[in-house]
């Protein structure tokens, strides 16, 4: 069966830290990779998404992801984080011949220190 | 802009009961899809429907059941509402594409206490 994992639960960073999710999924075929986040008492919402071409996608708010296929790896990133980033990430990952249907990862929740 | 509406926000029931969970979508989206989210476990799928009266079966679909009448509506139904289905219930709702490759919109969540 596929999974998604994300090997960090808790993240803590101080502002202006670098920061780097994990996500990694269990899929041969292909895939469509997203990632989505979770801000305290808000609904989730898209910070990116990966289909095809250039393997480093950006999105909203400075995060960037690449997606490395040989080691079925789609790692979230960004180079300084703020205190507003505080919130859960979410990996998900799609099988072209599943439909709509996502398989998200466990979270990362972040805490981004003043 | 997505707007997709779940009706309650909390929400506290008793063993037993039957509970209704609604969710709305004003996009038109053929798929819709309910989740529960629980701390550590991330976002497991319920449910989900392509079109008007279809359903499938997500991962964790046992006690519940779903209800897609119209297009933009599409609800959860807990037959008889038991303690360990206290959680976090998300609906989201997408466009269906070729490749499968739309981003799904979520609403607010509803948390679901069973007492």
């Amino acid at each position: 069966a596929q999974s998604v994992s994300q090997h960090n639960h808790h993240v803590i960073l101080s502002e202006a830290a670098s920061l780097e999710l994990g996500c990694n999924y269990s899929y041969g075929g292909t895939v469509n990779l997203f990632w989505y986040v979770q801000y305290p008492g808000q609904h989730l919402q898209l910070l990116l998404k990966y289909f095809s071409g250039d393997p480093l996608v950006k999105g909203i708010k400075g995060f960037e992801a690449e997606f490395i296929k040989s080691k079925f790896s789609f790692n979230l990133r960004k180079p300084s984080v703020q205190w507003s980033d505080t919130a859960e990430y979410f990996c998900a990952v799609n099988a072209n011949n599943q439909g709509g249907k996502l398989i998200f990862g466990q979270g990362t929740e972040l805490s981004v220190k003043p | 802009d997505v707007k997709v509406t779940q009706s309650s926000r909390y929400l506290v029931k008793r063993t037993g009961e039957k509970v209704f969970l609604e969710c709305v979508q004003d996009m038109d989206h053929e798929n819709m899809f309910w989740y529960r989210q629980d701390p550590g476990l991330g976002l497991r799928l319920i449910y989900f429907s392509y079109d008007v009266k279809m359903k499938e079966k997500g991962d964790i679909p046992e006690g519940y059941s779903v209800s897609r009448e119209k297009k933009e509506r599409f609800s959860l139904i807990l037959e008889s509402a038991s303690t360990n289905q206290t959680s976090m219930y998300l609906c989201a709702s997408s466009f269906w594409g070729v490749e499968a490759n739309q981003p799904q919109h979520f609403g607010d969540g509803t948390r679901l206490s069973i007492l």
